[in-house]
């Protein structure tokens, strides 16, 4: 069964600054996807960032990009210039492209404080 | 377009009631997911439903059960209601059931068993 682990339950960044957060993973699959959510207090969960298991590439939108290392099963967050309203919890999720009827699976989350 | 809704949005039951928590998802989307999340197990996947079909099912015991209509709003059910319970419900809904198809998710339902 895929599991996944962020083994970071909270970290804090100075506001500017930049802060990578861990997760790694564990599967058999060859093809999946990856997905980093985000967590507000009281807010809507939505999605900051995913990646493809199959693109070689490190998906990037704005602010927020990851180190994907397929073989070392690591999918990493990094947020540059840190601002107050990254605020929240993350948590690192794992979904499988080969078996539709796969569920998608979270990890326990990482709660990151962003200090004025 | 409207996002996620959830109804209710706070909720306080007592052991061995029935709940009933609504999720209508964004207009166009046909498949609708629910999660438990708690402080101790994080998040944790109810169901799948696509199409009124229910797709997948976590591991939950038979009292957590669900539904969807022709619209694509779903309910879910927990009847006999547990301590353990309470916790906060979310509902996400997507395109379909393709794991390429961003899950958009509702402010969710706080469940408090007393």
């Amino acid at each position: 069964a895929q599991t996944v682990t962020q083994s970071q339950p909270e970290m804090s960044v100075q506001e500017a600054e930049t802060v990578t957060l861990s997760c790694t993973y564990d599967t058999s699959e060859s093809d999946y996807y990856l997905f980093w959510y985000k967590q507000p207090p009281s807010r809507q969960m939505i999605l900051v960032i995913r990646q493809e298991a199959y693109k070689q590439q490190n998906a990037t939108e704005n602010r927020f990009s990851v180190n994907f290392q397929k073989a070392a099963k690591s999918f990493s967050l990094k947020i540059s210039d840190s601002q107050l309203g990254d605020a929240a919890m993350y948590f690192c999720a794992y979904r499988s492209a080969v078996n539709r009827d796969d569920k998608i699976i979270f990890g326990k989350g990482t709660r990151l404080h962003i200090l004025p | 377009k409207a996002g996620v809704t959830q109804t209710p949005r706070y909720l306080i039951k007592t052991r061995g009631q029935q709940v009933t928590l609504s999720c209508s998802p964004i207009s166009g989307h046909r498949s609708v997911s629910w999660y438990q999340q708690t402080p101790g197990q994080g998040l944790q996947f109810l169901f799948e439903y696509f199409s009124e079909t229910q797709r997948n099912k976590g591991n939950f015991p038979g009292r957590f059960s669900g539904r969807q209509f022709s619209n694509s709003r779903s309910e879910m059910n927990v009847s006999t209601l547990e301590l353990g319970d309470s916790a906060l419900y979310l509902c996400a809904s997507s395109l379909d059931d393709s794991p390429i198809y961003e899950q958009y998710f509702g402010p969710g339902t706080r469940l408090t068993v007393t």
